[in-house]
């Protein structure tokens, strides 16, 4: 079945230390998006690519990098820069063509905790 | 910046009643309306997509309308039932260039129906 696989479930993070949230897909869709979720918010986006070799800053991209390397994949890493990454991770793909952003499929998401 | 308003936070109601989710977006130039369902720790799952163009639509107990002009979109839950109980969450999309595909969320309506 197609979809979008997260991994891990959860993560746990020590201060200074970088982690690498994985994310891949198998629909075959052109865009990929990161979204932050903290409890009693809304999601909010981190990055996200609408093509392989590029992607684009969301809303609070500071203490994140991402790579867009396969259209298949695209990774989250945390790093020691961003302070309070405690959260609910989700990863989505779509299909971006010209004025059709529907399609769009979420994973089961990662939680990360920093201990 | 778009931003979207979910009214109310939370709602709590007997089984059987019949609902009423807000949902309101400050730009009205959207490509299209989503409503997603989302479980405690889980993912998001797509229940209804309204382009800009329509005025409803509707899924088996759910109905979805919206006012594109005046930026409101409601979702009608008949009948309510305890497996309805979730966090719902209204999202836009555009279609203008550099945001192509990507989606601007609410906080989200949580939904208690009880036996």
């Amino acid at each position: 079945d197609g979809g979008i696989t997260q991994s891990p479930k959860y993560l746990f993070r020590k201060e200074g230390q970088n982690v690498t949230l994985s994310c891949e897909q198998n629909l075959n869709h052109d865009a990929m998006y990161w979204y932050r979720q903290d409890p009693g918010q809304g999601l909010r986006l981190i990055y996200y690519s609408q093509i392989v070799n590029d992607f684009q800053k969301g809303d609070i991209a500071e203490g994140y990098s991402v790579s867009r390397e396969k259209k298949e994949s695209f990774p989250l890493t945390v790093t020691s820069a961003q302070k309070n990454p405690t959260a609910f991770y989700l990863c989505a793909s779509s299909i971006p063509r010209q004025g059709a952003s529907d399609g769009y499929t979420f994973g089961s998401g990662t939680r990360l905790t920093v201990v | 910046k778009q931003e979207v308003t979910q009214i109310p936070a939370a709602l709590s109601v007997p089984e059987g009643e019949n609902l009423v989710l807000n949902c309101s977006f400050t730009d009205s130039a959207i490509y299209n309306l989503q409503w997603f369902r989302q479980d405690p720790g889980k993912g998001l799952t797509s229940l209804l997509l309204i382009q800009s163009s329509q005025r409803e639509q509707t899924s088996g107990r759910l109905n979805a309308s919206l006012d594109k002009s005046s930026g409101r979109s409601t979702l009608y839950i008949a009948a309510s039932q305890p497996g309805d109980s979730a966090t719902y969450l209204c999202a836009v999309s555009h279609d203008r260039g550099s945001t192509l595909g990507r989606l601007y969320f609410g906080r989200g309506t949580q939904l208690t129906v009880w036996p």
